[in-house]
């Protein structure tokens, strides 16, 4: 089934505990994004890939840290959580960053920073 | 500031009325998609819309571009429970690769 998976599904954590998030897609696709959806704000891009080797800051990546080694997986990597990333966080991938690919979601990580 | 403004943020509506969902923007965009989430998932891609004017129909869901692409609606006719959810518009600037998404409009449909 093609699908995109992000673990885990809930994270509590405390202040300054570095973690990651796991994020594969099995779609062969080339671009993917992290996102993060916080009440009235919809869905804010954090940073997002065109391809193997290739990252890219979106609106919202201080903080964060991203990876892409390879083609089907995008970490992100929180080195020290701060309360205010408190959120709800979706993996996205789709074929190319075109206009008219797709995005496919994860079914989210909720994070919460104590 | 959100770059993509949606209205209303919520809405709530009896079963069989017809509602229009708002996406705004002062931006020019090469397209713009809606999205609709439900609650533990993340978003589904309902429809894209690329050129301006353009009107397209999925079922009882109609939506239309600007003709500046700037803005987008969708409009759904006859609401029925099935259509609850959380509705976002997003799109990509003539530059870049960014995805922006709106604010999100909450939908629930009363039976």
């Amino acid at each position: 089934e093609a699908q995109v998976t992000q673990n885990p599904r809930y994270l509590i954590t405390v202040t300054g505990k570095k973690l990651t998030v796991t994020c594969s897609q099995n779609m062969n696709h080339e671009y993917m994004s992290w996102y993060r959806q916080d009440p009235g704000l919809g869905l804010r891009q954090i940073y997002y890939s065109m391809n193997v080797e290739v990252t890219d800051k979106g609106d919202v990546p201080e903080g964060y840290k991203v990876s892409r080694k390879e083609k089907r997986n995008f970490p992100l990597i929180l080195e020290s959580p701060s309360p205010n990333q408190t959120s709800l966080y979706f993996c996205a991938s789709s074929l190319r960053g075109l206009e008219n690919s797709p995005l496919h979601f994860g079914n989210g990580t909720r994070l919460t920073v104590t | 500031t959100q770059l993509l403004e949606q209205s209303p943020q919520f809405l709530s509506i009896q079963e069989g009325e017809n509602l229009t969902v708002y996406c705004n923007s002062s931006s020019v965009f090469s397209s713009l998609q809606w999205y609709r989430q439900e609650p533990g998932e993340g978003p589904v891609l309902l429809v894209t819309v690329v050129t301006g004017g353009e009107v397209k129909k999925l079922k009882r869901l109609t939506f239309q571009f600007g003709d500046a692409r700037k803005d987008s609606s969708l409009h759904i006719t006859a609401a029925q429970p099935g259509d609850t959810g959380l509705y976002l518009c997003a799109g990509r600037l003539n530059t870049g690769n960014q995805f922006y998404f709106g604010t999100g409009t909450s939908l629930t449909v009363i039976p």
